[in-house]
């Protein structure tokens, strides 16, 4: 149990593009979804929280307009990264729980490149 | 201070010995302790979860919890190299909407 997809696994885009990353979970009613990003060798760094139904709380640092965050149901996130440059290049995790002080469960993950 | 600490690493240890991973958290009012594995380009995968001071065992993982020490370990007995990954731990406090803070991981060798 306890099974969140994430899609795409790879985007290879030009810069300029508008990129969305979808998560869902499969098996599970996901309260909260989180989104992560990773840089090579790095930790994880919180982006957003999102809860389904309301506006997505942002890490301080992170542009809510520039990375789009929509949770409309229980099963699905979605991050859209707008106008991706270079720089935004990396690694993007979405996680889900299904209630406080449960467990995250991991998506696989998007790697994104801008070129 | 950070609020979740683990030392870098990296550990190394020998094929079918223990390792031995160590964090410590902040927040007194914790409440939830998780340990998550991730491997190098995959994202991270819950091992194990403990609320309650002691030990919990599941298979070769082992957490132990120390509440008044603001402790938690995760040792792994009989190491495999397939066990050479990034162990990040995670601990609940309940104040905020993001409740689940993250260290920044410890990173384990197991050499063969």
């Amino acid at each position: 149990g306890a099974v969140v997809s994430q899609h795409p696994s790879r985007v290879i885009c030009k810069s300029g593009t508008s990129v969305k990353i979808e998560c869902r979970s499969l098996d599970f009613q996901a309260t909260t979804m989180f989104w992560y990003r990773q840089f090579p060798k790095q930790s994880l760094m919180l982006m957003a929280t999102s809860n389904e139904g309301s506006k997505a709380t942002y890490e301080q640092g992170v542009e809510k307009d520039k990375f789009l965050i929509n949770h409309a149901s229980l099963t699905l996130s979605t991050l859209t990264v707008t106008s991706a440059h270079p720089e935004d290049s990396s690694f993007y995790i979405c996680s889900a729980r299904d209630g406080l002080g449960q467990p995250q469960h991991f998506g696989d993950g998007t790697r994104l490149s801008i070129l | 201070q950070k609020e979740v600490e683990q030392n870098s690493g990296p550990l190394s240890v020998p094929e079918g010995a223990i390792a031995s991973l160590n964090c410590t958290y902040s927040d007194r009012g914790s409440q939830s302790f998780f340990w998550y594995r991730q491997y190098s380009g995959k994202s991270p995968e819950l091992i194990m979860f403990i609320y309650s001071n002691g030990d919990k065992e599941d298979g070769r993982f082992t957490a132990q919890l120390n509440k008044a020490s603001q402790y938690v370990s995760l040792l792994i007995r009989d190491s495999q190299p397939s066990d050479s990954a990034t162990y990040l731990c995670a601990v609940n406090t309940p104040y905020n909407n993001n409740d689940m803070r993250f260290g920044a991981g410890t990173r384990l060798t197991v050499k063969p």
